[in-house]
């Protein structure tokens, strides 16, 4: 089973500026990786397929990066809109389709 | 549009069963993948399992094993999961999801609404 582990936990950043989140796999998953955003009393919504593929109606803003087990999305300025939960999962390896834990995106 | 309608909240006691649903449409329902994804309150998200309409194949997580079940009637273009005897453990939000790809599973594309199930004595 593929661990993935995000990083911060909690991410503190101001209006305006660069947010960097990580996501980290226990082994390859190639690009086989998604980012979501999730905010409370909604369901998540897909930002980032195939690691750097904006889904659908995403703002240029959002960026993915990364392949094999080093990942990163990148919100370049944010907007009030975008504080809120970030999963990363992987849809390499099954079982599962494992997510990370998850990174808080807060306003500074 | 593509929508994922989920049945509504639930509330059992341990050892009852139960059957949620969801109902897909907007796109060709044996076309895709279709499953599940749960968040308990507090914790993230943990990916539980999917079938495929058109064949009834089934990709499941280790959560997903013995008393819960993921099945889907094609004539009605609706998935279901289903628990033979819930535990307080299965409390927890409970996402219909559409994944990209066929051969080759992609990523979550639609989400339903979400079902609460609550299990407590």
């Amino acid at each position: 089973e593929i661990v993935m582990t995000q990083s911060p936990a909690t991410l503190s950043v101001s209006p305006g500026e660069r947010a960097t989140l990580s996501c980290r796999a226990s082994q390859s998953v190639g690009i086989n990786l998604a980012w979501y955003q999730h905010k409370p009393g909604q369901a998540p919504r897909l930002l980032i397929y195939g690691a750097s593929t904006r889904a659908t109606g995403i703002p240029a803003r959002f960026s993915g990066s990364g392949s094999g087990t080093e990942f990163t999305l990148t919100i370049s300025s944010l907007q009030s809109e975008d504080f809120a939960l970030y999963y990363c999962q992987q849809y390499n390896n099954w079982p599962p389709y494992n997510f990370g834990q998850g990174t808080k995106l807060e306003i500074k | 549009e593509v929508q994922l309608v989920q049945s509504g909240a639930e509330l059992k006691k341990p050892g009852e069963s139960l059957k949620i649903s969801c109902q897909a449409s907007g796109y060709t329902f044996t076309s895709s993948w279709i499953g599940w994804v749960r968040q308990v309150p507090g914790k993230g998200l943990e990916w539980l399992g999917i079938i495929y309409p058109a064949d009834s194949g089934i990709k499941h997580g280790p959560s997903l094993q013995g008393r819960v079940t993921i099945s889907a009637d094609k004539s009605t273009s609706t998935a279901y999961l289903h628990w033979s005897s819930l535990e307080a453990s299965d409390s927890g939000i409970y996402y219909c999801v559409r994944h990209l790809g066929r051969i080759q599973v992609g990523a979550i594309d639609v989400w339903g609404g979400g079902t609460t199930v609550t299990v407590s004595s």
